[in-house]
């Protein structure tokens, strides 16, 4: 879990305004995970990427895009077009050829 | 697509005693159980994980058990301690990098 780090650990946007949040990881993991959590809903799936320059829509991408140049950055913008941005966002990676996801310590949007 | 339900949304239990957690799944080729520890503010963190090959596997105070049958799983901590408290998440997922389905997770509360 300490190889992975996620900035800023709290951010305000103002209604309208994109944001990105970052995602970095020294582990070599080949996927990574975006996830957006709410009070009494879980861990719902933003975005995935299995390797470099290739992702995957989740349940609830309405709003979000991401990027995936590097192996080690998965960065994560939330547009003006996420009517209900204020949340925890937690970054996961995962090895190649394994099941098992870490989870980075997360970021907290808060919509003003 | 997958489906993870999970039960109860908030447990109770005195110092000592023992805490269940359930959970069921939709998708019978899923084959991986992870169950998570989050405690407030913080990332979840892996604290056992269950494979379809087995029935069961234990880890000091912790088992879980798993009936693919029936597709369901569960959580048993034995001799709640306080620091126990925390929300528990189960998940569920298919080999190969497949992003894993979340429960909606437990409030655990163990009362000194």
């Amino acid at each position: 879990d300490g190889g992975i780090t996620q900035s800023p650990k709290y951010l305000f946007r103002k209604e309208g305004q994109n944001v990105t949040l970052s995602c970095e990881q020294n582990l070599n993991h080949d996927a990574m995970y975006w996830y957006r959590q709410d009070p009494g809903q879980g861990l719902r799936l933003i975005y995935y990427s299995q390797i470099v320059n290739d992702f995957q829509k989740g349940d609830i991408a309405e709003g979000y895009s991401v990027s995936r140049e590097k192996k080690e950055s998965f960065p994560l913008t939330v547009t003006s077009a996420q009517k209900n941005p204020t949340a925890f966002y937690l970054c996961a990676t995962m090895l190649g050829g394994t099941d098992t996801q870490y989870f980075g310590p997360g970021t907290r949007l808060t919509v003003l | 697509g997958e489906n993870v339900e999970q039960h109860p949304s908030t447990l109770s239990v005195q110092e000592g005693d023992s805490a269940v957690i359930k959970c069921t799944y939709s998708d019978s080729a899923s084959n991986y159980f992870p169950w998570y520890k989050q405690e407030l503010g913080k990332r979840p963190q892996l604290i056992i994980d269950i494979r379809s090959n087995v029935g069961e596997k234990k880890d000091q105070r912790i088992a879980v058990t798993l009936n693919k049958t029936a597709k369901h799983f569960s959580l048993h901590i034995t001799e709640t301690q306080p620091e126990d408290s925390a929300v528990y998440f189960c998940a569920a997922s298919s080999r190969g990098n497949t992003p894993l389905v979340f429960g909606k997770g437990t409030r655990l509360s163990v009362i000194a």
